[in-house]
């Protein structure tokens, strides 16, 4: 089946600054690539997602990026803040009527002031 | 928008107890509903996937005996964790679907801690 490597596992900015997270995965035939965000004692939410049929996807300070040929993809946040500190988990999924998502193991990032 | 209440938030039972978690989806038709369970420190592993009227698949290391699935209409889920022992604790996930479309909305969770 798919697998998913996210690095890093932690990563600490300071506020204002870029923070990125890179995934990889096997499966080519993976075609949907949707980032979450979870807060402590939280469940995980929806940020951002990317299909394959796009490069590059921008929502406010989230931008997405897609290498179908090096089978990556990555998440930039631009001028991070503290409220950004969160664990972040990339995964991958193929879509069809049975589909499921493949995460990584997780970003904890920390924004400091 | 579509919403999915998942309960308890948070269980305590005793080894070799059972527990029952359910799912209910709000504003759209669950079609497919997947059940995750994120261990301390670990990312979230699919337990298996049911879809309305089609046999629910359950992935490696995971079974029907430890962890049966109900999915009888397009609303309502629930999973059970047969005989709990301290690995099975963590945060389990429920997150569904409807039709084709390729994002889950996910459940808050259900803590389960082992005594």
């Amino acid at each position: 089946g798919e697998q998913v490597e996210q690095l890093p596992s932690i990563l600490r900015v300071q506020e204002g600054s870029s923070a990125s997270i890179n995934c990889s995965y096997e499966d080519s035939a993976s075609n949907y690539f949707p980032w979450y965000k979870q807060e402590p004692g939280e469940n995980p939410k929806l940020i951002i997602d990317i299909r394959s049929n796009m490069e590059r996807k921008q929502i406010q300070e989230l931008i997405v990026l897609l290498d179908k040929k090096a089978k990556r993809f990555s998440l930039h946040i631009t001028d991070t803040q503290p409220g950004d500190s969160a664990m972040y988990f990339c995964a991958a999924s193929l879509s069809g009527s049975f589909n499921k998502l493949t995460f990584g193991a997780g970003t904890r990032l920390a924004v400091c002031p | 928008g579509a919403l999915v209440y998942q309960y308890p938030r948070r269980t305590i039972c005793k080894s070799g107890t059972s527990m029952r978690m359910e799912c209910q989806a709000v504003g759209f038709q669950a079609t497919s509903v997947a059940w995750y369970r994120q261990s301390p420190q670990k990312t979230f592993e699919l337990i298996a996937l049911s879809t309305v009227n089609s046999a629910i698949k359950y992935e490696q290391n995971f079974t029907q005996e430890k962890f049966p699935i109900s999915h009888p209409n397009l609303s309502f889920s629930s999973m059970t964790v047969l005989n709990a022992y301290l690995e099975d604790r963590g945060l389990y996930l429920c997150g569904a679907r409807e039709g084709a479309r390729s994002d889950y909305t996910f459940g808050s969770g259900t803590r389960l801690l082992v005594i």
